[in-house]
């Protein structure tokens, strides 16, 4: 059964800084990884999509890596922004199944 | 690009009451629809898969007659939480993926499910 983790838990930065979030599976055998964003109370956006044939893929100060043999995801952001405080959440799918989630890491940035 | 569009995004309601929540892609026919549920700062965790003309898959531990899903039609998915009770108040979202298993999967706004 996939298992999904997010490392750290939460996290705290001040403005400006450049910060890695860590996303770990346990099956390999995936079709695709996404990244989503979800702010309190509200739904998923979703943020970035990679799949299991590629190894990273980037939009605007956001880069996600993928390193499918060690099954582990990285979602990098430049230049931390107050408005990127929510919480990150990493998924994968297997084929025609629901996605499979992580717990995600609740960001904050301090201006 | 694909949306899905759920609705309410807030009930209140007195113990005992049921509620629908429907969930609709907007652009495109959905043939399955995912119900999953999130409880405060856990993650997503998936309830049951609705099929378009079958009985939906529920995971373990989901009470099938309590989540009453019908999907009926290409469009639409409805969950009915039955004689809701204050342990059922939770964050449900519904997600419906294209047909391509490479694009990505998208998600209603969330129904806020408060039972009093």
């Amino acid at each position: 059964k996939q298992e999904v983790t997010q490392i750290p838990a939460a996290l705290s930065v001040p403005e400006g800084e450049n910060l890695v979030l860590n996303c770990s599976f346990t099956d390999s055998a995936i079709y695709n990884l996404q990244w989503f964003r979800q702010d309190p109370g509200k739904g998923l956006t979703s943020l970035l999509l990679i799949q299991s044939s590629q190894r990273e893929q980037t939009s605007g100060r956001l880069n996600a890596s993928l390193d499918k043999s060690s099954g582990r995801s990285t979602l990098y952001i430049a230049a931390s922004q107050p408005g990127d405080s929510a919480t990150y959440l990493c998924a994968v799918r297997g084929g025609n199944t629901p996605l499979v989630f992580g717990k995600g890491t609740r960001l904050s940035v301090i201006a | 690009g694909a949306v899905v569009s759920q609705h309410p995004s807030w009930v209140i309601c007195k113990s005992g009451t049921s509620v629908k929540i429907e969930c609709r892609s907007l652009d495109f026919q959905a043939t399955t629809m995912f119900w999953y549920r999130q409880f405060p700062k856990q993650s997503l965790m998936l309830m049951a898969t609705s099929n378009e003309g079958s009985k939906a898959t529920y995971e373990q531990g989901v009470e099938k007659d309590k989540f009453l899903i019908n999907h009926a039609s290409l469009t639409l998915s409805t969950l009915t939480v039955t004689s809701a009770h204050p342990e059922d108040s939770s964050f449900y979202i519904c997600s419906a993926p294209v047909s391509q298993v490479n694009q990505p999967q998208h998600f209603g706004d969330g129904t806020r499910l408060s039972i009093l």
